[in-house]
C-alpha cells in the first residue's frame, strides 16, 4: 500500500544539525513533488519546504529558509530534510507528506507517521 | 501576510448533534481551501478539498463550504470518531504557499 515513513529524528543540541529521511513505497515516488510539515507539542501545524518531483525547485518556509535543505533521491525512493543551526523553535513532530496528484494538486493526502525532533539548550 | 483563523478554539458537541466550524482568511483565498482531521498521536487526514470536495474515502456526513474569506466544515451527525483536532489549509501553486489555522479541537459534550 502507499506509505510514507519518516526516520532519523531524535535528540540534538542546539546549534547542531540533524538529517531526516522519508521512505516512500507504494507509489511511483518520482512523479510527485515531495512536502515536510511539523507540528511543534502541543501546537498547530506548520509547512515547512517542498521539493519538485525531479528535485528541480525546492521552496521553504521562511521560519527555515537558509537552515534547512529539502533533497530527494528518485532512485532510492527517499526524501531528506537536512536541518542545520537548530534551535529550540524547531522541536516539532516532522511529517513527509504527498500531495494528491502528480500536477495541480496542491493538498496533502499520504503523510507519514512523523519523526521527533527536540532540540535541547 | 496571509492569515488563516479557526474559530472557535474547542466546539463541545454531543453524538448524533451537527458540529459547525469556521474558518477565515485574511484575504480571499478563493476555493483554495482544505479541510484535515488530527486525532491525537496521529498523522492528520485530508478530509475536503477546493472548498467542498471530498477526499476518497471520507463520509458523507462530512461537508465543506464557503469561497473567498469565509469558509465552513459540517459534520451532520456526529460519530464518536470525529472527535479530534481539525486544521483549515490554505495552499497556493506559485509561488507554493501553504498556511494552516491553529486548528479547532472537536470534544465530546
Amino acid at each position: 500500500q502507499v506509505q510514507l515513513v519518516e526516520s532519523g529524528g531524535g535528540v540534538v543540541q542546539a546549534g547542531r544539525s540533524l538529517r531526516l529521511s522519508c521512505a516512500a513505497s507504494g507509489f511511483s515516488f518520482r512523479d510527485y513533488a515531495m512536502h515536510w510539515v511539523r507540528q511543534a507539542p502541543g501546537k498547530g501545524l506548520e509547512w515547512v519546504a517542498v521539493i519538485w518531483y525531479d528535485g528541480s525547485n525546492k521552496y521553504y518556509a521562511d521560519s527555515v529558509k537558509g537552515r534547512f535543505t529539502i533533497s530527494r533521491d528518485n532512485s532510492k525512493n527517499t526524501l531528506h530534510l537536512q536541518m542545520n543551526s537548530l534551535g529550540a523553535e524547531d522541536t516539532a513532530v516532522y511529517y513527509c507528506a504527498r500531495p494528491c496528484g502528480t500536477i495541480n494538486c496542491y493538498v496533502f493526502d499520504i503523510w507519514g507517521q512523523g519523526t521527533m525532533v527536540t532540540v535541547s539548550s | 501576510e496571509m492569515v488563516m483563523t479557526q474559530s472557535p478554539a474547542t466546539l463541545s458537541v454531543s453524538p448524533g448533534e451537527r458540529a459547525t466550524l469556521s474558518c477565515r482568511a485574511s484575504q480571499s483565498v478563493s476555493s483554495n481551501l482544505a479541510w484535515y482531521q488530527q486525532k491525537p498521536g496521529q498523522a492528520p487526514r485530508l478530509l475536503i478539498y477546493g472548498a467542498s470536495t471530498r477526499a476518497t474515502g471520507i463520509p458523507a456526513r462530512f461537508s465543506g463550504s464557503g469561497s473567498e474569506t469565509e469558509f465552513t466544515l459540517t459534520i451532520s451527525s456526529l460519530q464518536s470518531e470525529d472527535f479530534a483536532v481539525y486544521y483549515c489549509q490554505y495552499y497556493y501553486n506559485w509561488p507554493p504557499m501553504y498556511i494552516f489555522g491553529q486548528g479547532t479541537n472537536l470534544e465530546i459534550k
